[in-house]
């Protein structure tokens, strides 16, 4: 079965530089979570998308942003890189259906960014 | 923060059943409890969810106490695949998860 993509799968930056990462759900799911997991830590909500709009936002930066696109694909952009911004990002699929009790979050294998 | 309650970590020999409990005394009406597992820097895995009724399927029981204050994520037949860090969370529907520090649980062969 298809899961969630996310690319690339490892990225390296330097501070103050930016780095856009992409998520693509599993086919017709409507909804997409991101997750920052840092070193050691356990992974927190960043923001979360519901038909291309922003449904719920959680500990995200300011100098992070992010969209969901038409297909439904979704890209958080970061900028101003610091040391504290390596960690895990994952992306998180699911459908949003109006009396589904089957709303688990399906998880991408994640983007292991590197802020040198 | 976290709604719920899991110990840091736990032993279970390879093929013997794993029971991992999760206390969510605050948990109310509407809320799930999902479990999920996250296997070494992969992302978190889905296990099982359920709202007051027990629930299995291929991968594992979900045992939720009458009250909805706590529950047991039951892995019958344990494989050293299964090392992992378990997660229990509280969920209403359309939220997003909120992970806490979860149950660290090694097979032992």
């Amino acid at each position: 079965a298809a899961g969630v993509i996310q690319s690339p799968r490892h990225l390296i930056k330097e501070k103050r530089e930016t780095a856009t990462l992409k998520c693509y759900p599993i086919p017709r799911h409507d909804t997409v979570y991101w997750y920052q997991q840092g070193p050691g830590q356990d992974p927190q909500f960043l923001i979360s998308f519901y038909e291309k709009m922003q449904s719920d936002k959680g500990s995200i930066p300011d100098r992070f942003s992010a969209q969901q696109f038409s297909d439904y694909h979704s890209e958080l952009n970061m900028s101003s890189l610091e040391l504290g911004d390596s960690a895990l990002y994952f992306c998180a699929s699911t459908v949003a259906a109006i009396g589904s009790t089957y709303n688990e979050q399906f998880f991408g294998p994640g983007t292991r960014l590197t802020v040198l | 923060d976290a709604k719920t309650t899991q110990p840091p970590s736990m032993d279970c020999a390879e093929g013997r059943a794993a029971n991992l409990p999760c206390n969510h005394s605050t948990i109310s009406g509407n809320e799930y409890v999902y479990w999920y597992r996250q296997i070494h820097s992969q992302g978190p895995q889905y296990i099982i969810h359920g709202l007051k009724n027990n629930e299995t399927n291929e991968m594992a029981s979900l045992i939720i106490t009458e009250d909805r204050k706590s529950s047991t994520l039951i892995l019958p037949h344990a494989t050293l695949r299964d090392t992992a860090v378990y997660y229990c969370i509280v969920r209403n529907y359309g939220q997003n998860f909120v992970f806490g520090p979860g149950t660290r649980l090694s097979v032992l062969p």
